[in-house]
C-alpha cells in the first residue's frame, strides 16, 4: 500500500522563526492535504492542494504540491504559541477518497 | 454547529465487552469515513461509506468491528468483544460526493482496561 514519509517528525523552534516540514509517498497522489491536531481533538483540515506544482497559502502557512505527485511541502512563517500541535501530510490518490496519512510532525514553539 | 459529531468523546471498558460509536456527518456530506488513531501514528483507513454503501473496508477492521450508516446519514462502529489492542481514538470524517477535502470530528477516545 501506499506509504507516506513525513519529516521532521519532531521540532522546537522560538517564536518567530519559520519552519518548514515535508511528506514523500512512495506513489502518485492527486490531492495533498495538511491537517493540524490539537491533544485530544480531530484533525483540522489546513490546505488542500489539487495540482502538481500548485502553491497555495492560508494565512502564514503556504503548502506546494511538488510537480512528481509523489511529494509536499509545509511552510510556516513567523511562528506564534498557538501554531504548537501535530501537523499531518495527507494524499489521496485518483479514482478514490481514501486518505492516507503521514505520521505526523510534532512541532513545539518556545516562546 | 454543522460540523462532524462523534458520541461519546470518551469510553472506557472492559476486556471482552462490547461497544459502539456514533458519527453524524456534516449535513449534506455523503461520504462518510472512519478512521483508527493510536498514540504517535497518523490516523488509519477503517473503512468509508457513500451513502448507505459500504464501498472500502480495511484489513483493519477485523470480524469483531462492524460498521453501518442504514440511511445514508449518521453511522455507527461496532467493536465486539474488545480487546486491550483496541485502544485508540476513532474518528469519523465526512466530505462530498465531489470533494476531496474530508473533514474529521474530535473522535471517541476508546480505552479497553
Amino acid at each position: 500500500g501506499q506509504q507516506l514519509n513525513q519529516s521532521p517528525q519532531s521540532m522546537f523552534i522560538q517564536e518567530g522563526e519559520d519552519v518548514s516540514m515535508n511528506c514523500t509517498s512512495s506513489s502518485i497522489f492527486n490531492t495533498w492535504l495538511w491537517y493540524k491536531q490539537d491533544p485530544g481533538e480531530g484533525p483540522v483540515l489546513l490546505i488542500a492542494l489539487y495540482k502538481a506544482g500548485e502553491l497555495t497559502s492560508n494565512g502564514r502557512l503556504t503548502a506546494q504540491f511538488g510537480i512528481t505527485r509523489k511529494d509536499s511541502f509545509l511552510n510556516i512563517s513567523a511562528s506564534i504559541p498557538s501554531d504548537v500541535g501535530i501537523y499531518f501530510c495527507a494524499g489521496q490518490p485518483g479514482g478514490y477518497q481514501k486518505v492516507t496519512f503521514g505520521i505526523g510532525t510534532k512541532l513545539q514553539v518556545i516562546p | 454547529d454543522t460540523g462532524v459529531s462523534q458520541d461519546p468523546r470518551h469510553k472506557i471498558t472492559k476486556r471482552g465487552q462490547n461497544v459502539t460509536f456514533r458519527c453524524d456527518p456534516i449535513s449534506e456530506h455523503n461520504r462518510l469515513y472512519w478512521y483508527r488513531q493510536t498514540l504517535g501514528q497518523g490516523p488509519e483507513f477503517l473503512t468509508y461509506f457513500q451513502n448507505e454503501a459500504q464501498l472500502e473496508k480495511s484489513r483493519l477492521l477485523s470480524d469483531r468491528f462492524s460498521a453501518e450508516r442504514p440511511k445514508g446519514s449518521f453511522s455507527t462502529l461496532e467493536i465486539q468483544r474488545t480487546e486491550q489492542g483496541d485502544s485508540a481514538m476513532y474518528l469519523c470524517a465526512s466530505s462530498s460526493a465531489g470533494g476531496t477535502e474530508a473533514f474529521f470530528g474530535q473522535g471517541t477516545r476508546l480505552t479497553v482496561v
